[in-house]
């Protein structure tokens, strides 16, 4: 069964601190990666896709690595800020006719003043 | 931001009760998604649409239809609710299933079902 976990579950870190999270994946056959932001009560956000080809992404501040032969992804945060503070999801795509994402249950950051 | 919207935003039914949930894209994208989001389950596929009146079933569709008659709107049905239900329910669109799949979520349902 094609599964994804994201370690820890939850993470405080204080202000302008440089944070890493974590995303993994049972099955390396990914077509991308998507990692998302959600913000209590709201939707999701679309951060930063990765496809299978490419090794990482870059948008601002953060930056998105993807290692297929190890069935991990990592989500680099430099500088965090308290508008950081969000749940962080990482989703992946293993194409076919539907497309659909699996989900990894979650990293809830919270970053101190 | 993509232009997803989906009403009702809040529901609150009682159990047995029909029920239908709205997505409306103003982006043209083919793909269409429902999904649902519970404490420790993380995001589900519930069913997802290919195009007008193509549809297929997700992971958790027991007890759910869909139908889509416009590209633009992707209607979820809940025949008979049950509390097992309550949920937060989510669309999501895409232009492509493959590899340039990058998906667009709505802000959300909420529904508790009593």
């Amino acid at each position: 069964k094609q599964e994804v976990t994201q370690i820890p579950a939850a993470l405080s870190v204080p202000e302008g601190e440089n944070l890493v999270l974590n995303c993994s994946f049972t099955d390396s056959a990914i077509y991308n990666l998507q990692w998302f932001r959600q913000d209590p009560g709201k939707g999701l956000t679309s951060l930063l896709l990765i496809q299978s080809s490419q090794r990482e992404q870059t948008s601002g501040r953060l930056n998105a690595s993807l290692d297929k032969s190890s069935g991990r992804s990592t989500l680099y945060i430099a500088a965090s800020q308290p508008g950081d503070s969000a749940t962080y999801l990482c989703a992946a795509n293993y194409g076919g006719s539907q497309g659909n994402l699996i989900f990894g249950k979650g990293t809830k950051l919270s970053v101190k003043p | 931001d993509a232009g997803i919207t989906q009403s009702p935003r809040h529901k609150v039914t009682e159990t047995g009760t029909p029920v239908t949930l709205r997505c409306h894209q103003t982006e043209n994208h083919r793909y269409m998604y429902w999904y649902r989001q519970d404490p420790g389950h993380g995001l589900r596929l519930i069913h997802y649409s290919y195009g007008v009146k193509d549809t297929d079933k997700g992971e958790v569709s027991d007890g759910y239809s869909v139908s889509r008659s416009k590209t633009e709107d992707f209607l979820l049905t809940l025949e008979s609710a049950t509390s097992s239900q309550t949920s937060v329910y989510f669309c999501a669109i895409s232009d492509s299933s493959y590899s340039y799949n990058e998906q667009f979520f709505g802000p959300g349902t909420r529904l508790t079902v009593l």
